[in-house]
């Protein structure tokens, strides 16, 4: 069974900074493309980033180039997410997802003074 | 950004009733689309892949069709598990985007 758990969300002052880690089993992590997608609080979805299974491409929602960072562990079966340079337009809940086919249940991120 | 248009962005129904929401893209995503499903407070769960491709597990009233740029998802018979709010998502091109959903309510 797949499983992605994601952690490390938190509250954060706008221009602050926060790491996301996403622990996946059930699946040969090192085969597939992950990506990262928000959803803020009573809005759509939004998709933020992806990665290509041995890292070769990375892919960017324009709002958060440059201050957004996605980055994997092949070896660890870990996703992570380096946030930079938050604002409050980022907070929300981050999803991790295996091919935008399976998702964990997410971790909430809130950007506020 | 191809933008993806769904309709209606809310609907009421009754159990039993035949369910239609229609996603118009901005540009030719080809099939390059999903249908997803999300429950309040859960994560999204996905229906369909590729325009048409039943994702297993997903009960075989959930269906979906079309192409170029306009696809839509089908419920043949609307059952109480299904009130909840529908998303599709386009990966013909980056940045993926989604649909603005759709939110199905018990008339």
């Amino acid at each position: 069974e797949v499983q992605l758990v994601e952690s490390g969300g938190d509250f954060v002052q706008p221009g602050g900074s926060l790491r996301l880690s996403c622990a996946a089993s059930g699946f040969t992590f090192s085969n597939d493309w992950m990506d990262w997608v928000r959803q803020a609080p009573g809005k759509g979805l939004e998709w933020v980033a992806n990665m290509k299974y041995d890292g070769s491409e990375k892919y960017y929602l324009d709002s958060v180039k440059g201050r957004f960072t996605i980055s994997r562990d092949n070896a660890k079966n870990s996703l992570f997410l380096q946030m930079n340079s938050l604002r409050a337009e980022d907070t929300a809940v981050y999803y991790c997802s295996r091919y935008l086919g399976d998702w964990g249940q997410g971790t909430l991120v809130t950007v506020s003074s | 950004d191809i933008q993806l248009t769904q309709s209606p962005s809310s609907l009421s129904a009754s159990v039993g009733d035949r369910v239609t929401i229609t996603c118009r893209a901005s540009q030719d995503i080809r099939n390059d689309l999903g249908w997803y499903q999300q429950q309040p407070g859960k994560a999204p769960k996905r229906l369909i892949y590729d325009g048409s491709t039943l994702q297993s597990g997903v009960p075989s009233r959930f269906s979906g069709s079309g192409s170029g740029t306009e696809l839509t998802l089908t419920i043949s018979s609307l059952q109480p598990e299904d009130f909840a709010t529908y998303f599709c998502l386009q990966y013909n091109r980056y940045p993926r985007t989604f649909g603005q959903g759709t939110k199905v309510e018990i008339k």
